[in-house]
Order: C-alpha cells, then structure tokens, then sequence
C-alpha cells in the first residue's frame, strides 16, 4: 500500500563500487524526483522526469545516472562512490499542472554509507 | 545558493505550548509549502500557501506568507510530543521545482 516505496533502506558499501536505488510510485502521478539530504539535514534535488522524461538536472556528478522505465519508476546509479556520496536519498513523487501546485509525496529514504 | 531558510534551526518547547518557525525566501514563487519529515522517514506535505494568500489554516497548523518581505510562518497549537520533527518550508518554482529550506528541528518536551 506504500505510495512511494524505494530499496534499498539501508546501503553500505566500499569506494569505488556501483549501486543502484529503487524507486516506484503507486500514485499515478506523472513526475519523478531524486534528493539528497546531507548530514546536515540539507535537501537538494538532484533529478526529476515527467513522463520518462528528464527535466530537472541539477548540478550532480555525471557518476549519478537516473533512469526512468515508465512513468512509476525512476531509478538512481551511481559509479565509483565516493566518501562524499554518504547521504539519505529521497524518492518522490507529484502530479502536474495547475491544481495539483506540486505537492509532493516521499518515499522513506535510502541511507548510504560509503566506507 | 541555498533558497529557503529556516529560522530557528532548533526549537524546544513544553507540550501544549505553540510552535513557530519562520522561512525566508530570495525569489518569486508560486506557493510556499510546508512539510514535516519525522526521525528517519521521508517528507510529509502539510500545507501549501498560494503566492497571493496571507493567511492559511489547517488544523492546529497556521501558515502566513508576507510576499513583501520573502518570509512565511508556521504556527503549531497546543503542541503535542507527536508534533516532534523538523519542519522544511518549500518555495514552489515554475511547475515542477520545489527549492527546500534546512529546516527547524523541533523538539516537544512531555
């Protein structure tokens, strides 16, 4: 019954591997976001896609490549992790257009660990 | 550079007291909304308050947006130990893009 679902919960891993998260929406909602939330409790988006489509890329390393199969899910890669990739990601998940204003539902998070 | 910003980034009150936090903004937007994420959890939508409302209520929660001056309000009732999270305001942006502020992390003391 879970709206926003990702898996990953939880993610250790050593530097310099590849991983991937999860992520897909029971809404029907037709746009998709990636965050990342630092130590600090700061939220950035990284990505987001209507419709399989990209239409937010922030400023991220080119080592994090989303991928969208369909509208209910976007997935999160990342290459060659680094200390720095230690993070919580946010999945979520919004309908567009007028009256919808954006809201935006999330999924619990996947925390990550690089050693 | 960072959009929102919350103010305080800490707050510890006695339960039943009210609650509020503050968020300043830089830029035009569409809506301000504000969200609660629990310990460990993902964000949670509370209230949204378009760019051309004062005031909203929903609740025990109170929100007030000052265009003039970038800056909007959250004001929790009668707190309750439940109420215990950190509070994110959120500026809408176009369509799609909501820009997060640091948060306020409130602590509700039984």
């Amino acid at each position: 019954d879970t709206a926003v679902s990702q898996t990953p919960k939880y993610l250790v891993t050593q530097m310099g591997n590849d991983k991937s998260i999860k992520c897909e929406q029971n809404l029907g909602h037709d746009t998709m976001y990636w965050y990342k939330q630092d130590s600090k409790k700061f939220l950035k988006i990284m990505f987001s896609y209507n419709n399989k489509e990209l239409i937010i890329n922030e400023t991220v390393p080119n080592r994090f490549s989303p991928k969208s199969p369909d509208k209910a899910h976007l997935n999160l890669h990342i290459n060659s992790l680094e200390l720095g990739d230690s993070a919580v990601y946010f999945c979520a998940s919004s309908q567009q257009g007028q009256l919808a204003k954006n809201i935006q539902y999330f999924g619990a998070g996947t925390r990550l660990s690089v050693l | 550079s960072q959009q929102g910003e919350e103010d305080p980034q800490a707050l510890s009150i006695q339960e039943g007291e009210n609650a509020t936090m503050n968020c300043s903004y830089k830029t035009s937007i569409n809506n301000l909304q504000w969200y609660r994420q629990n310990s460990g959890r993902g964000l949670v939508h509370l209230i949204l308050i378009r760019s051309n409302e004062r005031e909203k209520h929903s609740g025990r929660l109170r929100v007030t947006l000052d265009t003039s001056k970038k800056s909007s309000s959250l004001l929790i009732t009668a707190s309750r130990a439940a109420d215990t999270a950190s509070y994110f305001c959120a500026t809408g942006q176009g369509a799609q893009k909501l820009v997060f502020g640091q948060g306020t992390r409130l602590t509700i003391n039984p």
